[in-house]
């Protein structure tokens, strides 16, 4: 099973700030990871397909990047509606087991 | 507007079994590969099965291997999972996503709860 690292588990800042997720594959997974973002009570929602194609309708501050073992999401300028938790996904062995990370909690300063 | 919607889930004792539902609405179900997906009280995502969209591929999460059956009905649009031999540490809101190069359409979850 491929599992994924993300890291830092709570990233603190303020609207306006870049925040940077960073999520970590135990082995290679290709360009075959996903991210999402889900708010309290609600379902998640995929914002990047395949390390680095936004989702339609993701705003353009949310991009993806990375191969491999090594991913990064980054928030280019964080608005209020952002402050989510952010889990990454990879599929590099579909139909065997899927993964998720265990997630960032993206929080206001 | 493309939606799924799940149902089935319940409160239900340890050993028993369960069968949950996702019915697909306003996309072409029958062309997507399909996947359920769980969510703890309080804690991450977990990815607990999925079905290519012919039946032909289906994969499982260690833990749920020999107990989890994922099957569709194209015809009525509708994703299941029955799910034997439930244990307390199954307790989760079970949610079913279509996917398109990631899980791009979710449900709103079905809550299962394994307790005595």
């Amino acid at each position: 099973e491929i599992v994924l690292t993300q890291s830092p588990a709570t990233l603190s800042l303020a609207p306006g700030e870049r925040a940077t997720l960073s999520c970590r594959a135990s082995q290679s997974v290709g360009y075959y990871l996903a991210w999402y973002q889900q708010k309290p009570g609600q379902a998640p929602r995929l914002l990047i397909s395949d390390a680095s194609n936004r989702a339609a309708g993701i705003p353009a501050r949310f991009s993806g990047s990375g191969s491999g073992t090594d991913f990064t999401l980054t928030i280019s300028s964080l608005e209020p509606e952002d402050f989510a938790v952010y889990f990454c996904q990879q599929r590099a062995n579909w139909p065997r087991a899927l993964t998720f990370g265990g997630g960032t909690k993206v929080e206001i300063k | 507007e493309a939606q799924l919607v799940e149902s089935g889930g319940a409160l239900v004792q340890p050993g028993r079994s369960l069968r949950l539902s996702c019915v697909g609405t306003a996309f072409r179900f029958a062309d997507s590969a399909m996947h359920w997906v769980r969510q703890p009280p309080g804690k991450g995502l977990e990815w607990v099965s999925g079905i290519d969209w012919k039946s032909e591929y289906m994969g499982y999460v260690d833990s749920v291997e020999g107990r989890f059956t994922i099957s569709r009905d194209n015809a009525k649009r509708t994703l299941y999972l029955q799910m034997n031999s439930l244990r307390v540490e199954d307790t989760a809101l079970y949610y079913c996503a279509r996917d398109e190069d990631g899980f791009d359409i979710w449900g709103q979850g079905t809550m299962v709860t394994v307790s005595s």
